[in-house]
C-alpha cells in the first residue's frame, strides 16, 4: 500500500524559513518528489530525492531519509509568491512504469 | 524543457453528455501517460496509467467504462468522460513521461457538469 502524511496548513512570515515535513509508507519506493501548486493550476516540479541526504536548489532544499520514510522541504527567504500548496509525492514501481502517490498537500500562507 | 499540453483548459457540459480531454507531449515521446483527478482542497488522485499501444491500467474505484482512455500514439492520450454527472466535476490533470524521465504535468482541464 501507499500512504503519505504531511501537515494540512502552515503559516510563516515573509523573509523567514519554513520546513514542511512528509512521512511515507510506500511499497516499491524509488524516490520522493516535491511539487508546488497554486490554486487552479497544475503542480510544478520543485525537487526529487533518490538518495539519503540534502539536495539544495536555490532557496529550496529537500531532504530524504529512506530508512525513516521521511522527507522535508525547506524554503528560505520566504516571499509572498511562495504562498501555495506543497505536495509531497512518493514514486514507486507499478503498472509497468513508475507511478506517483501524492500527499494531500500543505497549504502554506506567507504573511508580511 | 519538456512540455505537456491539455485541451480544453476548461469545459462545461450538461449532465448525461460525454466530454473528451486531450493530452499531448509537445517535444518528447510519452511512452507512459497518467491521468489524475483533483477535487477542491484535495490532492491529486491517480485515475489510470497508460502505456502507448496498451490498454490503460485503472486504479481501484475508477470505472473504466465511464472514463475511457486511449493512448494511440507516443504524443497523444485522450480521456473521455462518458455520461457525465455533476459529481464528475473536477480538475483533470494529465502527465507524461518517457522511459528515463520524470513525469511532466499538463496545465489541467477544469470540467463542470451542470
Amino acid at each position: 500500500g501507499q500512504n503519505i502524511d504531511q501537515p494540512t496548513e502552515m503559516t510563516a512570515t515573509e523573509g523567514a524559513i519554513v520546513q514542511i515535513n512528509c512521512t511515507y509508507q510506500t511499497s516499491g519506493f524509488n524516490g520522493l518528489f516535491w511539487y508546488q501548486q497554486h490554486a487552479g493550476e497544475a503542480p510544478t516540479f520543485l525537487s526529487y530525492n533518490v538518495l539519503d541526504g540534502l539536495e539544495e536548489k536555490g532557496r529550496f532544499s529537500s531532504f530524504l531519509s529512506r530508512s525513516k520514510g521521511y522527507s522535508y522541504l525547506l524554503l528560505k527567504e520566504l516571499q509572498m509568491k511562495d504562498s501555495a500548496s506543497y505536495l509531497c509525492a512518493s514514486e514507486y514501481s507499478g503498472a509497468g512504469s513508475y507511478q506517483l502517490t501524492f500527499g494531500k498537500g500543505t497549504k502554506l500562507s506567507v504573511i508580511p | 524543457g519538456a512540455v505537456v499540453s491539455q485541451h480544453p483548459s476548461w469545459v462545461i457540459c450538461k449532465s448525461g453528455t460525454s466530454v473528451k480531454i486531450e493530452c499531448r507531449s509537445l517535444d518528447f515521446q510519452a511512452t507512459t501517460m497518467f491521468w489524475y483527478r483533483q477535487f477542491p482542497k484535495q490532492s491529486l488522485m491517480l485515475m489510470a496509467t497508460s502505456n502507448e499501444g496498451s490498454k490503460a491500467t485503472y486504479e481501484q474505484g475508477v470505472e473504466k467504462d465511464k472514463f475511457l482512455i486511449n493512448h494511440a500514439s507516443l504524443t497523444l492520450s485522450t480521456l473521455t468522460v462518458t455520461s457525465a454527472h455533476p459529481e464528475d466535476s473536477s480538475f483533470y490533470i494529465c502527465s507524461a513521461r518517457d522511459i528515463d524521465t520524470e513525469q511532466y504535468f499538463g496545465p489541467g482541464t477544469r470540467l463542470t457538469v451542470t
